[in-house]
């Protein structure tokens, strides 16, 4: 079975534009969570979504948003980019849900904003 | 939001057992406790999961304590391929958790 995939795996910016990252989930897998991955603030939880709708937000501006789509691959788009948003992006996706069950993650996507 | 305390570094000898504690003080009566640990340039990886009784599995071991306000991670023979940051965490499908810092685990050959 195929684990979970990212595009693109790096990506350069400059702030002010936007960036769209896509994550494709192990088939069957229904929830995709998405995470940030900075040296000073470490994993920081994004959102979540089941079944197409969002279940869970974590404490980021509204500058990052998020959709899953039927087939359950999810895309997560960040606006008016600033230096900050500098960070490993990874997503994971699970059967049930992150909170009681197993996630598997991608291998990141790695965003530069100049 | 649920938070999760390590120690920031541990240090353990190949082929000797490793115990990685976490403090969970929030954590909830339905609340899972998961431990993932993510190896350089890599995503998290799985390791264990648990809930009230301790679990093994082909991996490592997990202690949960009666209260529930910490658990260890056990890993019964440390490989240098065990070197990486482990994290414990653990929130419903409502909550907002991180994963927190993490121990970073050297092993010594």
């Amino acid at each position: 079975k195929a684990g979970v995939t990212q595009t693109p795996r790096y990506l350069i910016k400059t702030r002010g534009q936007q960036v769209t990252l896509s994550c494709s989930p192990i088939s069957g897998h229904r929830s995709v969570s998405w995470y940030q991955q900075t040296p000073g603030q470490g994993l920081q939880f994004l959102f979540e979504y089941f079944s197409e709708t969002q279940r869970n937000k974590g404490n980021f501006p509204g500058r990052f948003s998020g959709r899953q789509f039927s087939n359950s691959r999810s895309e997560m788009n960040v606006s008016t980019l600033e230096l900050g948003d500098s960070a490993l992006y990874l997503c994971a996706s699970s059967l049930a849900g992150r909170g009681t069950d197993t996630q598997y993650f991608g291998p990141g996507t790695r965003l530069t904003v100049l | 939001d649920a938070k999760t305390t390590q120690p920031n570094s541990m240090e353990s000898n190949e082929e000797e057992p490793v115990h990685l504690p976490c403090n969970h003080s929030t954590i909830s009566g339905t609340d899972y406790i998961h431990w993932y640990r993510q190896l350089p340039s890599q995503g998290p990886e799985y390791v264990i999961h648990g809930l009230t009784s301790n679990v093994n599995n082909r991996m490592a071991s997990l202690a949960i304590a009666e209260d529930r306000k910490s658990s260890t991670l056990i890993l019964h023979r440390a490989t240098l391929r065990d070197a990486a940051v482990y994290y414990c965490i653990h929130d419903t499908n409502a909550g907002k958790s991180t994963f927190g810092d993490g121990t970073t685990l050297t092993v010594k050959p």
